[in-house]
């Protein structure tokens, strides 16, 4: 069965630091997101990609994050100057047509220390 | 107000029993609800969806919307100890992208 995948599974950086979650989405689906969860409350949107530009996102996606599709592949999360609130579990997410039906990969935990 | 709105339990229920989730929420442009199940340090796995108003069976597991009240329920018969998990609300307008979840209700399914 086809599923999302993501690496690394756990990314420790320091404060100030840059860094690149990647997600390979299901290969037929067009539409592709990153969620966060910080440690125990819930998931939050942060952005979503279509026919590679951004399609919607949150408050929380401002400048020092960015979204990439590399190639035909991969899908990336950078951000750009790590804080200490960036520390959660990221998650990749895709889908077809159908929005409403998203897929989840099994997340990267972040720590920035 | 929060836009979804879901009781964090833990819910503890003895195997067998049937279990009942809900959340509410505030917003009348979502049209598409969806429930997942998370395991712990895991993605969100989808359950099950609906759109607009109605109830939606597969297997052991029921959902039912109820727009009107803006009401939104998971029910599990014969709850097994698998079942073990949080169950995450979500809602989406339609054409939207943004799914908003609701906090996840922590079940425990005790054999």
């Amino acid at each position: 069965e086809p599923e999302v995948t993501q690496t690394p599974s756990h990314q420790v950086t320091q404060m100030g630091q840059e860094v690149i979650l990647r997600c390979v989405p299901i290969s037929n689906h067009l539409y592709f997101y990153w969620y966060r969860q910080i440690l125990g409350q819930k998931v939050e949107f942060l952005v979503s990609f279509y026919n590679n530009e951004i399609s919607e996102k949150s408050e929380i996606f401002d400048d020092q994050f960015s979204v990439e599709r590399p190639d035909g592949s991969n899908f990336t999360l950078k951000i750009r100057s790590t804080k200490l609130e960036d520390s959660a579990m990221y998650f990749c997410a895709s889908s077809d047509r159908e929005t409403y039906e998203q897929y989840f990969g099994p997340g990267t935990r972040l720590t920035v220390t | 107000q929060k836009e979804v709105e879901q009781d964090p339990g833990p819910l503890s229920v003895p195997e067998g029993a049937i279990v009942s989730l809900n959340c509410t929420y505030s917003n009348s442009a979502f049209q598409y609800f969806m429930w997942y199940r998370q395991y712990s340090r895991k993605g969100p796995e989808l359950l099950m969806y609906t759109y607009s108003s109605g109830n939606k069976e597969d297997g052991r597991f029921t959902a039912q919307v109820d727009k009107s009240s803006k009401y939104i329920s998971l029910f599990i018969r014969d709850s097994q100890p698998s079942d073990s998990a949080t169950y995450l609300c979500a809602t989406l307008r339609t054409g939207g992208f943004k799914t908003i979840f609701g906090a996840g209700t922590r079940l425990f399914v005790k054999a």
